[in-house]
């Protein structure tokens, strides 16, 4: 079964406005999250580590203050898109590790398809 | 040169072969390595993880691993037309980073 949710599974907005996308563990938590994008045909991309109680880690190329990450709580981590435009339009997906080792491998969320006409 | 590489295929098997995906890799000190299968419009879902040299075997789905090479394989024998997906390989390094993926296609 799950053992990460994420929602909402896609989004419509219009250009200008911001998207909230949630993404939680399931029986666990989670202390650190991950959030890719995946433009079509092209293979994930890490945006951010999102870690609890303190700042995320962004990667490079990644603007920090279009895309907003909280995580608040061990099970909650949300990515927000602020100023969305057409060129944001991808597939964000998050993810997170079942275990604290940092081998153990990836769970992903379902994904959110966000559309920005 | 890309960290992880795929050859982006598409990979066409008839039903029952054995399909063979290859991944290699550029960081050397890579310590753990996984095999994601992703269907279209889905997220990725883990089928393998391997940590050392040699084969690991699930079920249908064998990993290789070669790190001296800097290779990573799987093989998927007995394969199904619903094994028709892409591929994806990722190598943890400090953080886990995808191939493109390989689009595997088996025909009935």
């Amino acid at each position: 079964g799950a053992v990460v949710s994420q929602h909402p599974s896609w989004v419509i907005c219009k250009s200008g406005t911001s998207v909230k996308i949630e993404c939680r563990s399931l029986d666990f938590q989670a202390t650190t999250m991950f959030w890719y994008r995946q433009f079509p045909k092209q293979s994930l991309m890490l945006m951010a580590t999102s870690n609890e109680g303190s700042k995320a880690t962004y990667e490079q190329g990644v603007e920090k203050d279009k895309f907003l990450i909280n995580h608040a709580s061990l099970t909650l981590s949300t990515l927000t898109v602020t100023s969305a435009h057409p060129e944001d339009s991808s597939f964000y997906i998050c993810s997170a590790r079942l275990g604290d080792v940092n081998n153990s491998p990836l769970h992903f969320g379902n994904g959110t398809r966000l559309t920005v006409t | 040169q890309k960290e992880v590489e795929q050859n982006s295929g598409p990979l066409s098997v008839p039903e029952g072969a054995i399909a063979s995906l290859n991944c290699t890799y550029s960081d050397r000190g890579s310590q753990s390595f996984f095999w994601y299968r992703q269907y279209s419009g889905k997220s990725p879902e883990l089928i393998m993880s391997i940590y050392s040299n040699g084969d690991k075997e699930d079920g249908r789905f064998t990993a290789q691993l070669n790190k001296a090479s800097q290779y990573v394989s799987l093989l998927i024998r007995d394969s199904q037309p619903s094994d028709s997906a892409t591929y994806l390989c990722a190598v943890n390094t400090d953080k886990l980073i995808f191939g493109t993926g390989t689009r595997l296609q088996v025909f009935p």
